[in-house]
């Protein structure tokens, strides 16, 4: 079955930026909608963003000047960039799939990566 | 942006009780609302999808239903590895947003 797993640094400094990469394994990254949402500790959910297999993509306004998403179908995977981060970016940060034939529901996740903003 | 306002925020319920947690959209979503179960230091886990679809492997315990902008979540028979924290999810419009939460815990 499909499973996703996040990878990356868990230690980013003030002011630079997260780079981390979902890869997609068990199956083809084609042909679905591939998302990023976070979660501070102790606090809710927020979405982040999302990209087509072919490269479209959807962002949070409340994040969308810091924020790129992108995609290698070479090698099934997708990524999250998010520039100038300060201590309010500190959170997990999962991958998840969106499935549009469930109104866009998200029904794989990865297990979910901490990074920490601090210096 | 669409807010989604879940009561109530916890809740303390006994193995075997009937939990209802209701989630309301501040405008209309017809039925683009989701609902998520997320134990502690879990990823969160689709269990109810449009409004009252059940997801594949979900246990039939749990349901869910609309009526205008409330939407619920009923969960039968309350069993131990059902105490987690549920949030609803509406993709009606952009950006995507999710209820606050609301945790389930052992009385």
């Amino acid at each position: 079955q499909v499973q996703l797993q996040e990878s990356g640094p868990g230690l980013v400094k003030p002011s630079e930026t997260l780079s981390l990469t979902c890869t997609v394994s068990g199956g083809s990254i084609s042909n679905y909608y591939w998302s990023w949402i976070r979660q501070p500790p102790g606090k809710g959910l927020e979405w982040i963003g999302y990209i087509y297999y072919s490269g479209y993509t959807n962002y949070n306004p409340s994040l969308k000047s810091r924020v790129t998403i992108s995609v290698d179908t070479s090698k099934n995977q997708f990524s999250l960039k998010l520039t100038s981060v300060t201590a309010a970016d500190t959170a997990v940060y999962y991958c998840a799939r969106l499935d549009d034939s469930k109104v866009d529901a998200f029904d794989i996740w990865g297990q979910g990566t901490m990074v920490t903003v601090s210096s | 942006d669409i807010q989604m306002t879940q009561s109530p925020s916890s809740l303390s319920a006994s193995v075997g009780d009937r939990v209802t947690i209701t989630c309301r959209a501040s405008q209309s979503i017809s039925s683009y609302l989701n609902w998520y179960q997320q134990r502690p230091g879990k990823a969160p886990k689709l269990l109810i999808y449009a409004a009252s679809n059940l997801q594949s492997g979900v246990p039939s315990r749990f349901s869910g239903s609309v009526s205008g902008t409330a939407f619920t979540l009923t969960i039968s028979n309350l069993q131990p590895e059902d105490f987690a924290a549920y949030y609803c999810q509406q993709t009606y419009s952009s950006p995507r947003t999710f209820g606050q939460g609301t945790k389930v815990e052992i009385k």
